[in-house]
């Protein structure tokens, strides 16, 4: 079972560029999020959709963007990097519609991103 | 709004000892209570949740957790340290609008 694949795995960026973090998920979830994770500061939400066609903005939006382009699929695009935004991003989805609730959410591997 | 704290960001057990890795919440409302693993270069995984059915949860790996509503509470426990359990632990709270992750706490176990 694949789950939720991210792509990439690791991504080196110099300030300025441009990058898209992909996500796909196979258990026609309604939920889709984007993480970040740095040391010392757990994960933090970055963006969620609670349903296709719908974004909104989570605890740390700033600097980034996002698609939910269908059901399966969800990316976050950093439209100019910035060393601030080095970080682990996780992708993570759930069944039920609401940005969070009681129900798990499932975790991609996660992309590890450097900006120089 | 709510928050995780997590005590302690490195608890170190031998094999075979106790594990007990601290996590207090703050919440306006009953809120749901989870604790997720994350394993080197590996997204995170549910250890267990509490959702009000029952105070002490089970979780997957031989894990539990016991919520006290009193002290604020969703401390994680395990009987006897296995070197597999070395990983990051992350308490989450949710109250239905927001869910919030705590800093983490880093298990080694030492043989």
């Amino acid at each position: 079972n694949a789950g939720v694949t991210q792509t990439p795995k690791f991504q080196v960026l110099k300030t300025g560029q441009s990058m898209t973090l992909q996500c796909a998920q196979d258990m026609n979830h309604n939920s889709m999020y984007w993480y970040r994770q740095d040391p010392g500061m757990g994960l933090r939400l970055i963006y969620y959709s609670a349903s296709e066609g719908t974004t909104d903005k989570g605890e740390v939006p700033n600097g980034y963007n996002v698609s939910r382009l269908n059901k399966r699929e969800f990316s976050l695009r950093l439209e100019s990097a910035a060393p601030s935004q080095t970080s682990v991003y996780f992708c993570a989805s759930s069944e039920a519609r609401f940005p969070a609730t009681n129900e798990k959410l499932f975790f991609g591997s996660g992309t590890q991103l450097s900006v120089l | 709004a709510q928050s995780v704290t997590q005590l302690g960001s490195h608890v170190s057990v031998s094999e075979g000892a106790l594990v007990l890795l601290r996590c207090n919440y703050s919440s306006s409302v009953p809120p749901y209570l989870f604790w997720y693993v994350q394993y080197p270069n590996q997204g995170l995984q549910l250890l267990l949740k509490y959702t009000s059915a029952a105070t002490l949860v089970k979780g997957i790996n031989g894990f539990e957790a016991e919520f006290k509503k009193s002290e604020t509470s969703f401390h994680l426990t395990k009987p006897s340290a296995h070197m597999s359990d070395a990983a990051e632990y992350f308490c989450a709270v949710s109250d239905l609008n927001d869910m919030r992750f705590g800093a983490g706490t880093r298990l080694t176990v030492k043989p």
